[in-house]
């Protein structure tokens, strides 16, 4: 059974950092491209950072460029998104996401964590 | 650039079934989209992704009751058998060199 758990939310003061990590199992991570998406209250879902299968390619919404860092160990089977100067429309539950489709180069979230909640206020 | 437009909310009763909207915007109609279910404290679900053709695959474990169908620029999800267990937010997504997301369909059921 696939697992995403993410870990690492918590309050933070506006400036502030934060790690989140996102530990999978249940598939063979190193082969799979991995999303972070985020939900601030009261809206919809919105795509924030991904990362190539090796680690190598970075992506991001431009609204976190420059602030956040999405990395991966394959070998803890972990993805990571380091949250730098953090602005209060940050505030938002952040859910990890496998992808799926690079072989049909349509792509799709086939399986989600249950979040981790970032707060940013003083 | 590709637009997903779901209406805000829908309801229906215990038992009965919905049929939720997701469209494509012009132009797109030829669109793949997925369909994803969040709910309260759950974290989201990837329920199954629809074709211009109308045909579907789903994800693991999504009971039969979760159907999807096609027609023109619009993607739909049809629940039948309503359960309390379906109320939650339910989003469309597609890719077109980038993740869209529409704005989400509340189902609240009755």
């Amino acid at each position: 059974e696939v697992q995403l758990v993410e870990s690492g939310g918590g309050l933070v003061q506006p400036g502030g950092s934060l790690r989140l990590s996102c530990a999978a199992s249940g598939f063979t991570f190193s082969t799979y491209a991995m999303s972070w998406v985020r939900q601030a209250p009261g809206k919809g879902l919105e795509w924030v950072s991904a990362i190539s299968v090796s680690g190598s390619v970075p992506y991001y919404i431009d609204s976190v460029k420059g602030r956040f860092s999405i990395s991966r160990d394959n070998a803890k089977n972990t993805v990571y998104l380091q949250l730098n100067s953090l602005r209060a429309e940050d505030t938002a539950v952040y859910y990890c996401a496998k992808e799926e489709g690079h072989t049909t180069g349509w792509l799709y979230f086939g399986n989600w964590g249950r979040g981790t909640l970032v707060t940013v206020s003083s | 650039q590709v637009v997903l437009t779901q209406s805000p909310s829908a309801s229906a009763s215990l038992g009965a079934s919905v049929k939720l909207t997701c469209t494509l915007s012009s132009g797109h109609s030829s669109y793949t989209i997925a369909w994803h279910q969040l709910r309260p404290e759950k974290g989201p679900r990837y329920l199954m992704k629809i074709n211009s053709d109308g045909s579907h695959s789903k994800g693991d474990g999504i009971p039969d009751r979760f159907s999807g169908s096609s027609s023109g620029a619009e993607r739909y999800l049809t629940i039948s058998s309503l359960q309390s267990d379906d109320e939650a937010d339910y989003y469309c997504q597609t890719w077109a060199t980038g993740w869209v997301f529409g704005g989400g369909t509340k189902l609240t059921v009755l």
